[in-house]
């Protein structure tokens, strides 16, 4: 079946410049979650959601992100004037419920390069 | 804070060559601990989950192993289609806390399979 599908794939923008960066869970998970890869180093949370709403932001680095999920499926993170330590590779999972032991399952992720 | 380790940091192995690779992790509370592969360019696919010490999964060449401090990833035979980067999460907390469900991930272990 689709797994998690996130786009775009690649995102260059320029310094102090807004972007957006969608997720498509699998269909049915209830639970998103939303993690930064720097290169070299495994991936590091920053929210996620249980249904519509957020259940621990504490991984957001800043005010300058923010995310949304307003129907409890599609995702959107979205990063104000961004700066170019944001440049990493952003990571989207789902599973099935919010708990223990429940298999997170990873999109391909998008490549951000803030210029 | 949950903390997760993994060495070593790469490794490099001959066809047929068997060999582990470690994950030592402190953590309040463990629900689980995770093993990935992840291929470059693409995002972490999920092998196993382990629960408490003593537990053992296995899945073709690969068997993970559990105690209190540490987990172990055992490629027997390996080929170089193994070849990847191996990632180790740990999933915390008491039932109900904001941390519930979060992965904390190690930096990984790259794994080349030389034929």
């Amino acid at each position: 079946g689709a797994g998690v599908s996130q786009t775009p794939s690649n995102k260059v923008t320029e310094k102090g410049k807004y972007v957006e960066l969608r997720c498509d869970p699998i269909s049915g998970h209830t639970a998103l979650y939303w993690y930064r890869q720097s290169l070299g180093q495994g991936p590091e949370f920053l929210i996620y959601f249980q249904g519509t709403g957020a259940a621990d932001d504490s991984g957001l680095p800043n005010d300058r992100f923010f995310a949304v999920r307003p129907e409890g499926s599609v995702s959107t993170l979205k990063i104000q004037r961004t700066e170019r330590g944001d440049s990493a590779v952003y990571l989207c999972a789902s599973s099935s419920r919010h708990g223990p032991g429940y298999e997170q399952y990873f999109g391909p992720g998008t490549r951000l390069t803030v210029t | 804070e949950d903390q997760v380790t993994q060495s070593p940091e790469a490794l490099r192995l001959q066809e047929g060559e068997s060999s582990s690779l470690n994950c030592s992790y402190t953590v309040s509370g463990l629900r689980g601990l995770f093993w990935y592969r992840q291929d470059p360019g693409k995002g972490p696919e999920f092998l196993f989950t382990l629960y408490s010490a003593g537990e053992e999964k296995e899945k073709e060449r690969l068997k993970a192993t559990l105690t209190k401090k540490e987990s172990f990833l055992h490629i027997t035979a390996p080929k170089p289609e193994d070849s990847a980067t191996y990632l180790c999460a740990v999933q915390g907390g008491a039932a109900g806390g904001t941390s519930y469900g979060k992965l904390t991930f190690g930096q990984g272990t790259i794994l080349t399979v030389h034929p």
